[in-house]
């Protein structure tokens, strides 16, 4: 039973133009959203995040939005960079355990120089 | 401003042995959070632990694993008997609060290969 679901698994982008990485969840009791970037081998690092009360967060190149009726998030990358070539993993948490994220299973992006 | 530290990053281990690792929370972080990663998939959660307590473990297999978070040195993720299914990257997290909007970091993670 995937509660997070990120249906495209890798994509790829030509550098200088926007990265729009998507992620669907099912469960309406989710009321915190993170996007984590991980290297091969390396740890998710932590990007951005967004609460249940806002419908857009923005940071530098990131901005994630939130759309709770459709339950839909994503996550854009402007200007892309080569150095974000990543896998992005996209993680939730319910509002009764807000420890327990709950992590889709990735999209793999490369930006293309 | 030491991150989470992982040991060891990679670790053999044969059918039936038994796996430890190690997990030192960021500094000021007393929560820490273990995840499994199997080929191919997310991250899952397997347990929650503060310092000498297991807050949830609802995630970790009912046999063979178990953690704990001493209130001197790491936290220990520990897998007796090992079998091939446990080949996996573990990845331990840590947080300041442990609720709310707390956002977790993650360490380098340890892959674990069992033959």
């Amino acid at each position: 039973d995937q509660q997070v679901k990120q249906n495209s698994p890798s994509l790829s982008v030509q550098e200088g133009r926007i990265s729009i990485l998507n992620c669907d969840y099912t469960n309406s009791m989710f009321d915190y959203f993170l996007w984590y970037k991980k290297y091969p081998a390396e740890g998710p690092t932590f990007l951005i995040s967004i609460s249940s009360i806002k419908d857009k967060n923005e940071d530098g190149r990131f901005t994630v939005f939130l759309n709770k009726s459709a339950k839909h998030l994503s996550l854009h990358i402007v200007p892309s960079q080569p150095g974000d070539s990543a896998v992005y993993f996209c993680a939730a948490s319910p509002a009764s355990g807000t420890y327990k994220y709950i992590f889709g299973t990735g999209t793999r992006l490369k930006v293309l120089a | 401003n030491a991150g989470v530290m992982q040991n060891p990053r990679h670790l053999v281990r044969r059918r039936g042995q038994e796996a430890r690792l190690r997990c030192s929370p960021m500094k000021g972080h007393s929560h820490v959070y273990w995840y499994r990663q199997l080929p191919e998939e997310g991250l899952k959660f397997m347990v929650y632990l503060q310092k000498e307590n297991i807050i949830d473990e609802s995630g970790m297999p009912k046999e063979r694993f178990s953690a704990e978070f001493p209130k001197e040195g790491p936290s220990i993720l520990r897998i007796q008997q090992v079998v091939r299914g446990d080949s996996a990257a573990y990845f331990c997290a840590s947080s300041p609060i442990g609720q709310g909007t707390d956002t977790q970091y993650f360490g380098p993670g340890t892959r674990l290969t069992v033959l």
